[in-house]
C-alpha cells in the first residue's frame, strides 16, 4: 500500500528555521517525483515545487523560489521542505504528494506566530 | 506560467442534480490535467487523471472531458458525500498550477 506520512504540526516564531518531512512507503521512492503543496487558511491549493529523489532534480514555482528549499534522502525514502527564516505568512497546511497527485500525505500544519 | 481559470467559484446544488465545473488553461496543455476533491480538514483526493481517466474506486458518477484548453468535471446524480471543494491541476509545464477551486454546497 502506497503511503506518504508527514511529520507533525509545528508552532514556530518569526525568524526561526523549520524542516518538515514526508516519508514514502509501499513503492519505489527514488523514481517517483514528490511535490509540495501549500494551503493557507481558508484558501486554495498552491503548487510549490517538486523533487526527483533519485538525482535530486528539483523544480520550484517562481512564487516559492528562494523562499523554501526542497530536498530528499532516498536512503530513508524521505522528502523535506525547509525554511531558513519563517514569516507569519508561512502559516498554512503543507501537503506532500506523489507524481501528479495520485497519493497525498495527511498534511502538516505550520503556525508562525510571535 | 500557465493560468488555470476555474468556474464557477461556488455553486449550490441538490442531491440528484447534475453539476459541471470548468477549467480553462491559458495555453494548450494537451490532456495533462487532473481533478481533485477536497473535504474540510482532509487532504485532496484525485478523482480524474489525464483529463478523463477515472481513478480506481471513484464512483462512475464522476467524469472528466476536454483537451487543449477547455476541461470539464461532471458529477451526475450528486450525492451527499460529494459536497466538497474541487480543484483542477495542470501538469503540462512548470510551474504546475491549480485552478482556484469550486465549492459545491447544499442548496
Amino acid at each position: 500500500e502506497v503511503q506518504l506520512v508527514q511529520s507533525g504540526a509545528e508552532v514556530k516564531k518569526p525568524g526561526e528555521s523549520l524542516k518538515i518531512s514526508c516519508k514514502g512507503s509501499g513503492y519505489t521512492f527514488s523514481t517517483n517525483w514528490i511535490g509540495w503543496v501549500r494551503q493557507m487558511p481558508g484558501k486554495g491549493l498552491e503548487w510549490m515545487g517538486m523533487i526527483y529523489p533519485s538525482d535530486s532534480d528539483t523544480r520550484y514555482s517562481p512564487s516559492f523560489q528562494g523562499l523554501v528549499t526542497i530536498s530528499a534522502d532516498k536512503s530513508i525514502s524521505t522528502a523535506y521542505l525547509q525554511w531558513s527564516s519563517l514569516r507569519a505568512s508561512d502559516t498554512a497546511m503543507y501537503y506532500c504528494t506523489r507524481q501528479t497527485g495520485d497519493y497525498w500525505g495527511q498534511g502538516a500544519l505550520v503556525t508562525v506566530s510571535s | 506560467d500557465i493560468q488555470m481559470t476555474q468556474s464557477p467559484s461556488s455553486l449550490s446544488a441538490s442531491v440528484g442534480d447534475r453539476v459541471t465545473i470548468t477549467c480553462r488553461a491559458s495555453q494548450g496543455i494537451r490532456k495533462d490535467l487532473g481533478w481533485y476533491q477536497q473535504k474540510p480538514g482532509k487532504a485532496p483526493k484525485r478523482l480524474i487523471s489525464a483529463a478523463s481517466s477515472l481513478q480506481s474506486g471513484v464512483p462512475s458518477r464522476f467524469s472528466g472531458s476536454g483537451s487543449g484548453t477547455e476541461f470539464t468535471l461532471t458529477i451526475s446524480n450528486l450525492q451527499p458525500e460529494d459536497f466538497a471543494t474541487y480543484y483542477c491541476l495542470q501538469h503540462n509545464s512548470y510551474p504546475w498550477t491549480f485552478g482556484q477551486g469550486t465549492k459545491v454546497d447544499i442548496k
